[in-house]
């Protein structure tokens, strides 16, 4: 199975400040990652497909990069409303991993 | 819009078996296939397997193979997701989930089951 590395598990960061997520797969998965967010109580909702895809009606501060094995989640300018756990998500290979999570709150 | 809408939430003994279903809406059912994926308590995300509902094929993962049946019902656009032999490790939210392949981003989730099972 392709193992997810994600890092940090938590961080915590100033409103407008940029925040980044990092995701290593055990393996090459081309471009074949996700990046989820959910909020406490809620479903996972989709923001990035293919790596660097932003998903319709996703705000533009949310970006993705990176191909093979190492990703970046990017949020340009840290919203209150952008608290929530982060995961993202390998789909090259069954069984489909998320990574461990990265909680995001405000300093 | 495209709606998945689960059923309530349950609380079963070890043992036992629990089905919860998920109705669609606002697509084509058949043109898609339903993920299921579960989250214990304060923990994170895991994949459990997908179902075509064009034609029925499956994926399960590994570790629930043999305990889990997933079917659909296309005359009521409505996906199961039955567990046998719970135990209390089971205990999570399950949530169904919109992919077009098994290998495909997940896009749409319905609101999760909590499953409860405890003596």
């Amino acid at each position: 199975d392709i193992q997810m590395t994600q890092s940090p598990s938590s961080l915590s960061a100033s409103v407008g400040d940029r925040v980044t997520i990092t995701c290593q797969a055990s393996q090459d998965i081309s471009n074949y990652l996700n990046w989820y967010q959910q909020k406490p109580g809620k479903a996972p909702k989709l923001l990035i497909y293919d790596a660097s895809n932003l998903e319709t009606g996703v705000p533009s501060r949310f970006s993705g990069s990176g191909s093979g094995t190492d990703f970046t989640f990017t949020i340009s300018s840290l919203q209150p409303e952008d608290i929530a756990t982060y995961y993202c998500q390998q789909y090259d290979n069954l069984p489909l991993l998320f990574g461990g999570g990265t909680k995001v709150e405000i300093k | 819009q495209v709606q998945l809408v689960q059923s309530g939430a349950e609380v079963k003994k070890p043992g036992a078996s629990v089905k919860v279903s998920c109705k669609a809406s606002g697509y084509t059912f058949t043109s898609y296939g339903i993920s299921w994926v579960r989250q214990a308590p304060g923990q994170g995300l895991e994949w459990m397997g997908w179902i075509s509902a064009y034609n029925g094929n499956t994926n399960y993962a590994q570790k629930l193979q043999g305990r889990v049946t997933m079917t659909t019902d296309t005359s009521t656009s409505t996906a199961y997701m039955e567990l046998r032999s719970l135990r209390s490790d089971d205990t999570a939210v399950y949530y169904c989930a919109r992919a077009i392949t098994s290998t495909a981003p997940i896009d749409y989730w319905g609101q999760g089951t909590l499953v409860t099972v405890s003596s």
